[in-house]
């Protein structure tokens, strides 16, 4: 089971951290789903961008959480954020209930 | 580059079958599983199954009895089928690439709105 947080606000320009808790994770996915769009992956493997995602996306993982962190956020970054795992016992993926990301 | 696309009739009445068509184009399949997830109205993403292009398949424990997909010999087309639809199944469905030995999927298609109704 992976929990994030329903919703994080943030101003344009801040940095939003954007949480996914689990225990003993490992190579956490996010994508980005705007309304009415497929999700998009933005980073794998805990923190490696995929070609074409701009570097004010990052990522980190403790093995208990894995943060997204957004900089200078902007009213783009607006979004459902999902992490994703596999879980080999069940040999399927699993996914974070989303966090919906508010730019104020 | 790769491109996923969905298709298949919007509305349904309950029991009946739905029926899904996942076209990739721009790369070959080979060495990749094609997944189905799908989406309710103002909820997450749940997964569906996944296909491999050689045939191998795992369901959803909770739509195994009703789910059958499947890859033709093209490996162009991929399909699901889900019989005996309730309003439950309403949702968006997608297709999503992910790599033999990777975890990740990418690209996926933009989806395609069932209703049942």
């Amino acid at each position: 089971v992976l929990t994030q947080p329903p919703s994080v606000s943030v101003a344009p320009g801040q940095t939003a951290r954007l949480a996914c808790g689990g225990n003993n994770i490992e190579n956490v996915h996010w994508y980005r789903q705007r309304p009415g769009q497929a999700p998009l992956l933005v980073l794998f493997d805990d923190s490696v961008r995929p070609s074409g995602i701009p570097g004010r996306f990052s990522g980190s993982n403790s093995g208990d959480s894995a943060t997204l962190t957004i900089g200078t956020v902007e009213a783009g970054d607006e979004a459902d954020y999902y992490c994703q795992v596999w879980d080999p016992r069940l040999d399927h993926p699993v996914f974070g209930g989303g966090t919906k990301l508010n730019v104020l | 580059q790769v491109q996923l696309r969905e298709s298949g009739p919007r509305l349904l009445r309950p029991s009946e079958t739905l029926s899904l068509t996942c076209s990739v184009s721009g790369a070959s399949m080979r060495l990749y599983y094609l997944t189905w997830f799908r989406q309710s109205p103002g909820k997450g993403l749940e997964w569906v199954g996944y296909i491999y292009f050689s045939g191998y398949s795992n369901y959803n424990s909770s739509l195994k009895s009703r789910l059958t997909l499947s890859v033709d010999t093209s490996q162009t087309q991929f399909s699901l089928t889900l019989t005996s639809v309730t309003t439950a199944d309403t949702a968006v469905y997608f297709c999503a690439r992910r790599k033999l030995g990777e975890s990740k999927f990418d690209p996926w298609g933009r989806g395609v709105l069932v209703t049942v109704s």
